[in-house]
């Protein structure tokens, strides 16, 4: 089992959707979530990030992560064509190596 | 801003050759890494490097090496490049976010194919 399961997707939309996208996790000591967005043939760049459990917004876009349930989520409101990307979910490994445990990435398509 | 860069875009090897992928950070990083990107199976890490002259191997090695001699710069190297080594390979620095977590600057990438 992977330490950190991403659907691939691929995920439609029309314009102006809400979009879910979703990660679960198994290691309970992971403290730091992160959401990356990657355009096609870009690395990616980092888009949000939370500590611990709870919610952070920023614009259209909302993180959601509960520790509890060892899920974590980005929404995407108003979903506009240029947020059609692959979006990776990442999580703190131990805190003194800084190595990030990445999802595989779902790649989303907003349809005009 | 971190910048991260890839020396090269887009390369074309033949089977066999030495091939050396340049990475280069301008933010006195201490952590960068290298990464495989493939389609249907996400980011693979290769290696990574916490200091100068330090390196760990990560969970796909071999068939690679690294090198980091100066602070800022970490090579990427393929010994003898095979075809199952096209890819598109990611450079990316640490950086210590609010909070003491961490997250990555990565490069644009270097699509390498091998024929």
């Amino acid at each position: 089992q992977k330490e950190v399961e991403q659907d691939p997707g691929p995920l439609s939309v029309p314009e102006g959707a809400i979009v879910s996208l979703n990660c679960t996790y198994s290691n309970s000591a992971f403290q730091y979530f992160m959401w990356y967005r990657q355009y096609s043939r870009k690395g990616p760049e980092l888009l949000m990030y939370t500590y611990s459990s709870g919610n952070k917004e920023d614009g259209r876009f909302t993180a959601q992560v509960d520790k509890s349930s060892k899920y974590i989520s980005l929404f995407i409101r108003d979903s506009q064509p240029s947020d059609s990307a692959t979006y990776l979910c990442a999580m703190n490994g131990p805190r003194d190596t800084g190595k990030l445990i990445f999802g595989q990435g779902t790649t989303l398509q907003v349809k005009p | 801003d971190v910048k991260v860069t890839q020396s090269s875009r887009y390369l074309v090897k033949r089977t066999g050759e030495k091939v050396f992928l340049e990475c280069v950070q301008d933010m006195d990083h201490e952590n960068m890494f290298w990464y495989r990107q493939d389609p249907g199976l996400g980011l693979r890490l290769i290696y990574f490097s916490y200091d100068v002259k330090m390196k760990e191997k990560g969970d796909i090695p071999e068939g690679y090496s690294v090198s980091r001699e100066k602070k800022e710069r970490f090579s990427l190297i393929l010994e003898s490049a095979s075809t199952n080594q096209t890819s598109m390979y990611l450079c990316a620095s640490s950086l210590v976010l609010q909070g003491e977590g961490y997250g990555y600057t990565f490069g644009s990438g270097t699509r390498l194919t091998v024929v």
